[in-house]
């Protein structure tokens, strides 16, 4: 059974890089789309960005002057890097398998990331 | 302010019938582009809950169905149960924004 886990650092000063990586384990990357959600504590879900496992990205406009998410097949993770963070940054990452026509079949238990000095 | 709109709550007794709307626009819903359900229980992950408008992933109840209609799409809960109790989100494509978007959340609480 395929399992996601998200996992990087809690806490992030404000300028700084939020990088974070999704371990994808009991099947193979490939073949599927892959994705950042997160969720500000006490709000809803917004969307990130996909990377396919070919390499391609799509990214949410209002943060893609500030985001990279890239893909290693040969370790079976893909990760997210978010630059210039501040504390509107401050959510809950989820990573999650993501089908063609864009919904999110399969997720990860997400990591809380505090953008915090 | 979310691009696709909720209620912020509903609620119901057990066995009631509840639903859930999430209102769009000509760019989004309104454009053809798929409205899926995502069941989101307090302190986990969300869950996919109906994909393609009225489809169920396998292991979900066929209590929970979703429609689409226009600009507008719907989540039904039948026979309303205790461990309904959760978050429940819409999402689908904007082409306007050229991102998936996210209803702000309906929160059901079970009485």
């Amino acid at each position: 059974q395929v399992q996601l886990q998200a996992s990087g650092p809690g806490l992030v000063k404000p300028s700084e890089t939020l990088s974070l990586i999704c371990n994808v384990s009991g099947g193979s990357i490939g073949n599927y789309y892959w994705s950042w959600i997160r969720q500000p504590p006490g709000k809803g879900l917004e969307w990130i960005g996909f990377i396919h496992y070919r390499g391609s990205t799509n990214y949410n406009p209002s943060l893609k002057s500030r985001v990279t998410i890239s893909i290693d097949m040969s370790k079976n993770q893909f990760s997210l890097n978010l630059s210039s963070v501040t504390a509107a940054d401050t959510a809950v990452y989820y990573c999650a398998r993501a089908m063609p026509t864009w919904y999110f079949h399969l997720w990860g238990r997400g990591t809380l990331v505090t953008v915090s000095s | 302010q979310s691009v696709l709109t909720q209620p912020p709550s509903v609620s119901g007794a057990p066995g009631q019938r509840v639903t859930i709307s999430c209102t769009g626009t000509r760019s989004n819903i309104g454009a053809q582009y798929d409205v899926h359900w995502y069941q989101q229980l307090p302190g986990t992950a969300p869950k996919l809950l109906i994909y393609g408008n009225n489809n169920r992933p396998s292991g979900v109840p066929d209590r929970f169905s979703g429609s689409k209609s226009g600009t507008s799409a719907s989540l039904a809960i039948s026979g309303l149960q205790a461990e309904d109790e959760a978050d429940y989100y819409c999402q689908s494509y904007d082409t306007s924004l050229s991102a998936v978007v996210f209803g702000g959340g309906t929160k059901v609480t079970v009485l």
